[in-house]
């Protein structure tokens, strides 16, 4: 079956700009994670979606990013007035439910901010 | 603070010869540890999880060990492959909800 998609794949913009990355989890899993892969670092966790429950946002490194997760699939995350600091991978997980524990990721969305 | 060490050198061993990585934690008490596999430009795909009751879990050429008095993880691949390298972490739920803290990854490199 399909696993869980990102797009772009890829994505270079100037410092200062704003960008969307997106998700598509697992169809049926409800649970949705975002992490942050900077080179040379580990996974940091930035947001995560539960349900309709609301998002818990402890990970989110400033209020520059967001997220939201739309009819309880897909997922964007958002980041604006991109800076330098913010180029890393952006990973996106689903499992079937929190308590699950495995987790699906997608290929992760390369961001380069010039 | 909350933190998890993995070797941070990388691992080069010789086909055949059984790899092990090393996950150290501190100032945590998880219910469960994680180990994912992430190869170049892909996302980590899950590999196994261990229970804090369970002291040992295999699954085919790997074994997972789980010491919660040590706050240490072992991982073992026997008889290893050069398609086995990879960088390989490890992973703790802090919460019980998901939300996982991992390590830095080892990275293992299996010459023929």
């Amino acid at each position: 079956g399909a696993g869980v998609s990102q797009s772009p794949s890829n994505k270079v913009t100037e410092k200062g700009k704003d960008v969307e990355l997106r998700c598509d989890p697992i169809s049926g899993h409800t649970a949705l994670y975002w992490y942050r892969q900077s080179l040379g670092q580990g996974l940091e966790f930035l947001i995560y979606f539960q349900g309709n429950s609301a998002p818990d946002k402890s990970g989110l490194p400033s209020d520059r990013f967001s997220a939201e997760r739309t009819g309880g699939s897909v997922s964007t995350l958002t980041i604006q007035r991109t800076q330098q600091e913010d180029s890393a991978v952006y990973l996106c997980a689903s499992s079937l439910d929190p308590r699950a524990k495995t987790q699906y990721f997608g290929p992760g969305t390369r961001l380069l901010v010039l | 603070s909350q933190k998890i060490e993995q070797n941070s050198e990388a691992l080069n061993i010789q086909e055949g010869k059984t790899a092990t990585l090393t996950c150290n934690y501190t100032n945590y008490s998880p219910a469960y540890l994680q180990w994912y596999r992430q190869d170049p430009g892909r996302g980590p795909v899950f590999l196994l999880l261990i229970r804090e009751n369970e002291k040992e879990k295999r699954k085919e050429r790997l074994k997972v060990t789980f010491d919660t008095t040590l706050k240490q993880s072992l991982f073992h691949i026997t008889a290893s492959q050069p398609a086995d390298s990879a960088t390989y972490l490890c992973a703790l739920d802090r919460s019980n909800t998901g939300k996982l803290i991992f390590g830095q990854g080892t990275t293992l490199q299996v010459k023929p």
